[in-house]
């Protein structure tokens, strides 16, 4: 079946840019997840949903950060006033249920603020 | 909060030798511990986990074992190829709050 897609999978964004990146997760998954991976680090968590509540927005760096989930499904991350500080890679999973649930990953969405 | 460390960061190893990487964590309450394959360009691929009650888990030629004691855990993949070549990531869990190592990049060579 379908994994987890995102998209864009690049974005080049000048610095005082709004940018949205978005997620698919898998088919029936309650729960999603986002993280932030810098170069030649592990994921960093930023925020969860289950369903359409975000339950944990305590990663997200500053209040440039906004993530919804409005129907319970696409989630969208939008950063806004980018800067270069937010160059990585956007991670996003979902898993079946909340806690302690195998986590499936989408490829990221590489974000470069110039 | 939970912390993860894991090493070695880089590991080199001939075809059909073991690799070992190990994790330690620091929160006594984390209850799943997932590790995670990382290509080029890829998403981390969720590769074999285990769960707190389980000491050792084994999935064909890769094995998981956690000492929750001493509160660190290992991956053991044995008779390597070039394929298994990537960045590798350990995690710790509680509940949705999932912290993950700084990934060991691992280098098969043929």
């Amino acid at each position: 079946g379908a994994g987890v897609s995102q998209s864009p999978r690049y974005k080049v964004a000048k610095r005082g840019q709004d940018v949205a990146l978005r997620c698919d997760p898998i088919s029936g998954h309650v729960s999603l997840f986002w993280y932030q991976q810098a170069l030649g680090q592990g994921p960093e968590f930023l925020t969860y949903f289950q369903n359409e509540a975000q339950l944990d927005k305590s990663g997200l760096p500053s209040d440039r950060f906004f993530a919804e989930r409005p129907e319970g499904s696409v989630s969208t991350l939008k950063i806004q006033r980018t800067q270069q500080e937010d160059s990585a890679v956007y991670l996003c999973a979902s898993s079946l249920a909340g806690q302690g649930y195998e986590q499936y990953f989408g490829p990221g969405t590489r974000l470069t603020v110039t | 909060g939970e912390n993860v460390e894991q090493h070695p960061s880089t590991l080199s190893v001939q075809e059909g030798d073991s690799a070992v990487i190990k994790c330690t964590y620091s929160d006594s309450a984390s209850n799943y511990f997932p590790w995670y394959k990382q290509e080029l360009g890829k998403g981390p691929q969720l590769i074999i986990d285990i769960r707190s009650n389980v000491g050792e888990k084994k999935d064909q030629r890769i094995a998981v074992t956690l000492n929750k004691t001493a509160k660190h855990f290992s991956l053991h993949i044995t008779e390597t190829q070039p394929e298994d070549s990537a960045v590798y990531f350990c995690a710790a869990s509680i509940n949705n709050d999932m912290r993950f190592g700084a990934g060991t990049r691992l280098t098969v060579k043929p």
